[in-house]
């Protein structure tokens, strides 16, 4: 069955390095997602991108963060100068389209900051 | 503003009791619902989601959910718990619209003790 995944699976930095996280979304899929959770809180929504730009974006994607699809299988989220408060799992997800799709979820990245 | 509750941090159950897991939504329009789970250092996992039709949903590992309109409630179920179902549960929501994120709410511990 195919899945999503990500790399690393846990990732340390210190405070105001760069840090890029992987993922490999399902092959078909055209909507893709990255979410974060902050541990203990809830899973929060950061960014969607389809058709090679972003479609909506929280309050938390803040000008530090970016994505990209560099080539047809990855995608990847850049925070450019990581704060102690980006420490979280971060979740990359994708979908067909389809309007009532569920989302496949890959295993996370943890990032911490120190 | 869309928003998810899961009113019980934890649930406790015997092997073999039926299981709920409570979520309520606050959405315009009739949302789509799903129910994810977190396994311990996993991903989220797709359980089973709610489009239209029939108000009993029937998903992955014997889980079903009851979508309540009048309530705006979308319980998780399962008639008989077995041990390996100890996880922690996520509601979420996507309104019916060109917005695809999905909202979680803050999640329930299930605990079945053998």
């Amino acid at each position: 069955e195919p899945e999503v995944t990500q790399t690393p699976s846990h990732q340390v930095t210190q405070m105001g390095q760069e840090v890029i996280l992987r993922c490999v979304p399902i092959s078909n899929h055209l909507y893709f997602y990255w979410y974060r959770q902050i541990l203990g809180q809830k899973v929060e929504f950061l960014v969607s991108f389809y058709n090679n730009e972003i479609s909506e974006k929280s309050e938390i994607f803040d000008d530090q963060f970016s994505v990209e699809r560099p080539d047809g299988s990855n995608f990847t989220l850049k925070i450019r100068s990581t704060k102690l408060e980006d420490s979280a799992m971060y979740f990359c997800a994708s979908t067909t389209g389809l309007a009532s799709g569920e989302q496949f979820f890959g295993p996370g990245t943890r990032l911490t900051v120190l | 503003a869309q928003s998810v509750a899961q009113p019980e941090d934890q649930v406790n159950v015997a092997e073999g009791n039926p299981l709920t897991v409570k979520c309520t939504y606050s959405v315009s329009g009739n949302p789509y619902l799903f129910w994810y789970v977190q396994y311990p250092n996993r991903g989220l996992q797709f359980l089973l989601k709610y489009i239209t039709g029939d108000n009993l949903v029937k998903g992955s590992y014997g889980f079903e959910a009851e979508f309540n309109k009048s309530q705006t409630s979308f319980h998780l179920k399962k008639p008989s718990a077995l041990v390996s179902d100890s996880a922690l549960y996520f509601c979420a929501v996507r309104p019916r619209s060109n917005d695809y994120k999905l909202s979680f709410g803050a999640g329930t511990t299930v605990t079945v003790r053998a």
